[in-house]
């Protein structure tokens, strides 16, 4: 079965920098690579969709890559701020899954001020 | 919109009994999921819908049922609950571009 690895379970940075999470699946590459946004109590917010034929996509601050011949998907949150902080979950989907998603374990981000 | 509404946001149990969650969505979406989530752990699939009157088994269905009557609500039920159904559950919906909405969550605990 598909596993999904997310880098670590907690990251820790200054304000300012760049944050960089990583995602990495084993088997076949998903139709689909996205990432969500959670905060503590509430449900999972949807950020950004990538597809298996791009390479990199952007929305102000944020950037993902997906590489499918590593089998992994990097997140950037350039400038961080503090109201980053909150857990980010990679999900994949294939086309044949009748439209189901699976979902790493997620890492929680700090940004310190 | 409401988007995806779930009720009721706390619950608590005993050992054996039954309730429903309910999710109704208002976004006209045709796949709707049920997700639970354990602390510190992602989303495990539970009963996933394509389409009103149709419904199919995720990763984790034992102890769980569903129904799709019409596209608005996908309820889940809980027969005779146990303390390993202790977690938080997330109805979801997910529009023709791929992206998945989710309610605000249900806590449940089973004592």
């Amino acid at each position: 079965s598909q596993k999904i690895e997310q880098n670590s379970e907690a990251l820790n940075i200054q304000e300012g920098k760049t944050a960089t999470l990583t995602c990495n699946y084993t088997n076949y590459s998903p139709a689909y690579l996205q990432w969500y946004r959670q905060d503590p109590g509430r449900g999972p917010v949807f950020l950004l969709l990538i597809r298996e034929n791009e390479k990199e996509k952007r929305k102000e601050r944020l950037k993902v890559t997906f590489d499918t011949t590593l089998k992994q998907s990097l997140f950037h949150i350039t400038a961080s701020q503090p109201a980053d902080s909150a857990t980010y979950l990679c999900a994949l989907r294939y086309n044949t899954n009748a439209g189901k998603s699976t979902f790493g374990d997620g890492t929680t981000l700090t940004v310190k001020p | 919109n409401a988007g995806v509404t779930q009720t009721p946001k706390f619950r608590i149990l005993k050992i054996g009994q039954s309730m429903t969650l309910q999710c109704t969505q208002d976004m006209n979406h045709n796949y709707m999921y049920w997700y639970r989530q354990d602390p510190g752990m992602g989303l495990k699939l539970i009963y996933y819908s394509v389409g009103a009157g149709i419904t199919d088994k995720g990763e984790v269905p034992n102890g769980y049922n569903v129904s799709r009557s019409t596209t608005e609500d996908f309820p889940l039920r809980l027969e005779l609950a146990a303390p390993s159904q202790t977690s938080v559950y997330f109805c979801a919906g997910r529009d023709s571009g791929n992206t998945i909405y989710f309610g605000e969550g249900s806590w449940l605990t089973v004592v």
